[in-house]
């Protein structure tokens, strides 16, 4: 069973960078098969969809955060990371990370990590 | 903002169907296949639709998708109350060298 588990700084000051890592276990990320992505959602608000990478062979940001997000995957601790530059207030939201399967048959999401964002 | 609009609520008692519209473009929902999320109150979001119409194991088969041009939607049949939860519509978009976007979001209410 794929699992996964977002960690990092719950408390970011703003303009610098917010930093997020998602541990899989169930399944190696050097496998294949996957897709490996964030989304995040701020309080009371809807979804927003930031990044994901292994997407058919590449990795897409959302165009409206493209400047200040970077994906990355670290392959010996089959996890993947999100970091996001100069984070202002309206940054401030929980933050899931999750895996597809390739054709989209299968979601599996971590817990939602909060992130404020407050000097 | 999102580029797929959803209504902000929707009810309906037990037993009753409940429609939820999810409205695109071209370059979304248009070209691509549809997803339907549900997401009970603390919770992480749960696929409840791919492929426009398709279940994950799991998923009652109360739960419905559709799409049609630019537009989908999805059904719940016989609302129970653990329906109750937002519900989010999703596509991969085209442009803009290609993202994936959510809707808008739906609030269901089971009265």
């Amino acid at each position: 069973q794929l699992q996964l588990q977002e960690s990092g700084s719950g408390l970011v000051k703003p303009s610098q960078t917010l930093s997020l890592t998602c541990a899989v276990s169930g399944v190696s990320i050097s496998s294949g098969g996957y897709s490996w992505g964030w989304v995040r959602q701020p309080p009371g608000m809807g979804l927003e969809w930031i990044g994901c990478i292994y997407c058919s062979g590449s990795t897409y940001y959302n165009p409206s955060l493209k400047s200040r997000v970077t994906l990355s995957v670290d392959r010996s601790k089959n996890q993947f990371s999100l970091k996001l530059s100069s984070v202002t207030a309206a940054d401030t939201a929980v933050y899931y990370c999750a895996g597809t399967e390739d054709g989209g048959s299968r979601d599996y999401w971590g817990q939602g990590t909060l992130v404020t964002v407050s000097s | 903002q999102s580029v797929l609009t959803q209504p902000p609520s929707a009810s309906g008692t037990p037993g009753q169907r409940v429609t939820i519209s999810c409205s695109g473009s071209s370059s979304n929902i248009g070209s691509n296949t549809v997803k339907w999320y549900q997401q009970l109150p603390g919770t992480a979001p749960k696929l409840l639709i791919y492929s426009n119409n398709q279940r994950p194991s799991g998923v009652p088969d109360r739960f419905s998708g559709s799409k049609s041009g630019t537009s989908a939607s999805l059904a719940i049949s016989g609302l129970q109350s653990e329906d109750e939860a937002d519900y989010y519509c999703a596509a991969w978009d085209d442009s803009l060298n290609g993202s994936f976007v959510f809707g808008t979001g739906t609030k269901v209410t089971v009265l």
